[in-house]
Parts: C-alpha cells; structure tokens; sequence
C-alpha cells in the first residue's frame, strides 16, 4: 500500500464549470475525510466517510459541493458551477477506526478557478 | 467545542539551534493532541501524537512535545535545527468520546532555518 492517493495533482477550470477530484485512502483504513486548505490558513474541515455512510458535514460545505464513497473505498468530491473562492488545496485523509493514531493525508488536489 | 492556537505565524531559527513551536489548546474534556509538517506542495505527515499516558512525546525527526493540562499547552521542541526542517507545522486537536470524528488545526507555524 502506497498511502493515501488524490488524483489530479493540480486542476485548472474556468469559474462556472464543474470539476471532480478522486481519493484512494489506505486500503485497511475505513475513515475518510476531505479539508480544504487556503493559502496560509492550516486544514479547514469538510467532510467525514465512515465506510460509505457520511456521517459528518461542514458549514463549509455548500450545495455546490458533494461527496460520495460509493463502495466504502474511494472517495470523489465535486464542486458544482464553481467559483474563484474555491481556489485552494483539497487534502484527503484516511485513518482506521478509532482515530486516535492520526490521519494519513493525501498530497492534495490544488485546484485553481480562473 | 474545541480549537487550538498557535502563537507565532513565522519563526527564525539558526541551524543547530533549539527549535520551540507554540501550541494551546482550548477544550471541554481531554484531548488528544497531535503536531504536523507539511513541506511546499505535499500533504501532511504526522510528527508525533498524545493521547493518554506519558505527557511528554516523541516523535520522528527528532521532534518532541509535552502535554501539559495546567497551561492547555502542547508545545514541539527539537534540540538541534537542521536546514531540512525548514516546513510549516501544524498542531491540531480532538476530542475523544464526543462523538466528533474531524481533527481540527491551528492556522500554522512556518519555521525557517538559517544557516
């Protein structure tokens, strides 16, 4: 198992297009979690996957936003009709049950709102 | 509710010299603390964590903290800077038995190591 897995590295769209970023979480992990992270500013959360059931939401996480863990194992995460404000990092993690030994992060998905 | 603060958006370290990043804490029971690094485009890799037992904590790359309920502190100290140290780091909390799964983060700490 090479860690925690986010594909794309970087993406670049125009304000008003939708976009869609994939995590693969350690295989053995049944905890995943999406943040989002602005320049300067530590991890903000998002959203949290118990196997497939997402029992958590944030504020943050607006309409335009959706994430789904289909089969308990990866992840995407959707921004609808985006705009500059979604500028920012996405970070996934994953961590087993309990959560007390930490998440293992992704390397994140930059995404860019031109 | 929880959160952390980190005291000092930006320290300035000479090579070998001691490395000390601020951490408090504020929470409504014991937490379990934890410090990261993150280095310019990657995730986040985990330092060193507490939970319960000894208070003071070892982690990799030389990297220790002590958990101090007095003062709500959870301060990261290494000895001896080393150029390849230089990162942002980031404290972050939860709170066990709340039912809250989400670690939450301090704003961050970028160290710069001088030579």
């Amino acid at each position: 198992d090479t860690g925690v897995s986010q594909d794309p590295r970087h993406k670049i769209t125009k304000r008003g297009q939708n976009v869609t970023f994939r995590c693969d979480p350690i295989s053995e992990h049944n905890r995943l979690y999406w943040y989002r992270q602005t320049l300067g500013q530590g991890p903000e959360f998002l959203t949290y996957f118990q196997n497939e059931a997402q029992l958590e939401k944030s504020r943050l996480l607006s309409d335009r936003f959706s994430a789904e863990r289909p089969k308990g194992s990866f992840s995407t995460l959707e921004i609808q009709r985006t705009e500059q404000g979604d500028s920012a990092m996405y970070l996934c993690a994953s961590s087993p049950s309990p959560a007390n030994y930490g998440y293992t992060f992704g390397s994140g998905t930059r995404l860019t709102v031109v | 509710a929880q959160s952390v603060t980190q005291l000092g958006s930006h320290v300035s370290v000479s090579e070998g010299a001691l490395v000390l990043l601020r951490c408090n804490y504020s929470s409504s029971v014991p937490p379990y603390l934890f410090w990261y690094v993150q280095y310019p485009n990657q995730g986040l890799q985990l330092l060193l964590k507490y939970t319960t037992g000894a208070t003071l904590v070892k982690g990799i790359n030389g990297f220790e903290a002590e958990f101090k309920k007095s003062e709500t502190s959870f301060h990261l100290t290494k000895p001896s800077a080393h150029m390849s140290d230089a990162a942002e780091y980031f404290c972050a909390v939860i709170l066990p038995y709340t039912g809250r799964r989400a670690l939450t983060f301090g704003s961050g700490t970028r160290l710069q190591v001088q030579p």
